[in-house]
């Protein structure tokens, strides 16, 4: 059962527009989301977090939003850059357990240049 | 800035064979975190350690054992390979057992044929 999961597969955005990477999650018990960035043959690199306190953590041109009652978050990427072409994955983890993190299945962000 | 260094960056065994992984976390770093991510599949966790002490277990096979040493380094030994378990093993590591996004290395792509 795939508790974490990124239904969009791929996208694709021009470039200046705004991306958005969706998540979905079943457990309600997840209190910490991240979204980590990953180019081929290399390790996930962080890229934000949010907690389940907040509803919106804004870095740069990188905000995450989290909507608990429907158990769902969202990365906007704005304005997006040929740069920000990469694998996505979300991730959720249970704060009060050893911080393993369950990710999802990854978006592939294309942004067309 | 000193990153998670994880060898080989590619190691090809034959079935039945065995194979070492090594971690080598980020200087003062404490926790290792074992990720397993199969073609086209998301990161599974596998198992973790903190202070030399396994602190969680996931999805890792009993063919499968792990240690952390006493300078945090940590290896992930795998006997009676099968085929499927060709994949990207990934290690991240962290300071103590912290909520944030923590840092993985580049992984190291095991085949086995």
């Amino acid at each position: 059962d795939q508790q974490v999961k990124q239904n969009s597969p791929s996208l694709s955005v021009q470039e200046g527009r705004i991306s958005i990477l969706n998540c979905d999650y079943t457990n309600s018990m997840f209190d910490y989301f991240l979204w980590y960035k990953k180019y081929p043959a290399e390790g996930p690199t962080f890229l934000i977090s949010i907690s389940s306190i907040k509803d919106k953590n804004e870095d740069g041109r990188f905000t995450v939003f989290l909507n608990k009652s429907a158990k769902h978050l969202s990365l906007h990427i704005v304005p997006s850059q040929p740069g920000d072409s990469a694998v996505y994955f979300c991730a959720a983890s249970v704060t009060s357990g050893t911080y393993k993190y369950i990710f999802g299945t990854g978006t592939r962000l294309k942004v067309l240049a | 800035a000193a990153g998670v260094i994880q060898s080989p960056r590619h190691l090809i065994k034959e079935k039945r064979e065995t194979a070492t992984l090594k971690c080598y976390p980020i200087p003062r770093h404490d926790t290792v975190y074992w990720y397993q991510q199969g073609p086209g599949q998301d990161p599974q966790f596998l198992i973790s350690f903190y202070e030399k002490m396994q602190s969680d277990k996931g999805s890792i096979p009993d063919r499968f054992s792990a240690q952390q040493f006493s300078d945090y380094h940590s290896e992930l030994n795998m006997s009676s390979l099968e085929l499927g378990d060709s994949a990207l093993y990934f290690c991240a590591s962290t300071y103590g057992l912290i909520y944030d996004g923590y840092t993985f290395g580049s992984g190291t792509r095991l085949t086995v044929v």
